[in-house]
């Protein structure tokens, strides 16, 4: 199946720093990535859908000043978390939305931030 | 607010189990089920996309049935083995790709 790598894995960062997270499409194009976020014993809940050259959808409740979605190339995402708190660790984990696949999405690894 | 619910949250079977999951889910405005088996620090991975009510669809000792109309669908694992140990997911789909997941299932299997 597709592949999709998400960079870093486990992050730390201080309070008040921000912190990047790549997603990337390793043998297709992606027109379109998902960005998830999951606090424990929760589900995974939408944050916003990005599309390739275009600005990101954001869902209800989701500070699009605070999570910068970028999706410069049919390949690559990144979620910038700026000015981190403690509230913000969680695991984020981003999808790929490619036509080879018809309806179904493939997810990268996930990554962990903590902020400390 | 669409809602959907899987049970249970965690269970331990032994090696040779057969076992069984639910997930619950709108039956409205209905396009798609997707099951997935996420293992720890691993990508989830797609198992099956349920679309038809009534389907049923098979993977290996692996296989889900689909109600559309009460908004349920079982996961059922036969014979269930050490390396089956992962979260099963669902996500309700309807049509827009913004998946609304479960909680998930936490199966482990004991050898």
């Amino acid at each position: 199946g597709a592949v999709v790598s998400q960079h870093p894995s486990w992050v730390i960062c201080k309070s008040g720093t921000s912190v990047k997270i790549e997603c990337r499409s390793l043998d297709f194009q992606a027109t379109t990535m998902f960005w998830y976020r999951q606090f424990p014993k929760q589900s995974l809940m939408l944050m916003a859908t990005s599309n390739e050259g275009s600005k990101a959808t954001y869902e209800q409740g989701v500070e699009k000043d605070k999570f910068l979605i970028n999706h410069a190339s049919l390949t690559l995402s990144t979620l910038t978390v700026t000015s981190a708190h403690p509230e913000d660790s969680s695991f984020y984990i981003c999808s790929a939305l490619t036509d080879l696949s018809g309806n179904t999405i493939y997810f990268g690894e996930g990554s962990w931030l903590t902020v400390v | 607010i669409l809602n959907v619910e899987q049970s249970p949250q965690s269970l331990h079977v032994q090696e040779g189990d057969s076992t069984n999951f639910t997930c619950s889910f709108p039956s409205s405005n209905f396009y798609a089920l997707h099951w997935y088996r996420w293992e720890t620090a691993k990508s989830p991975e797609a198992l099956f996309v349920m679309t038809l009510n009534g389907d049923e669809k098979k993977k290996g000792r692996i296989s889900a049935t689909l109600n559309t109309k009460e908004g349920y669908s079982y996961l059922y694992i036969k014979g269930s083995q050490p390396e089956d140990s992962a979260t099963y997911l669902c996500a309700f789909d309807s049509g827009t790709y913004k998946y609304i997941f479960g909680t998930g299932t936490r199966l482990k299997v004991l050898a």
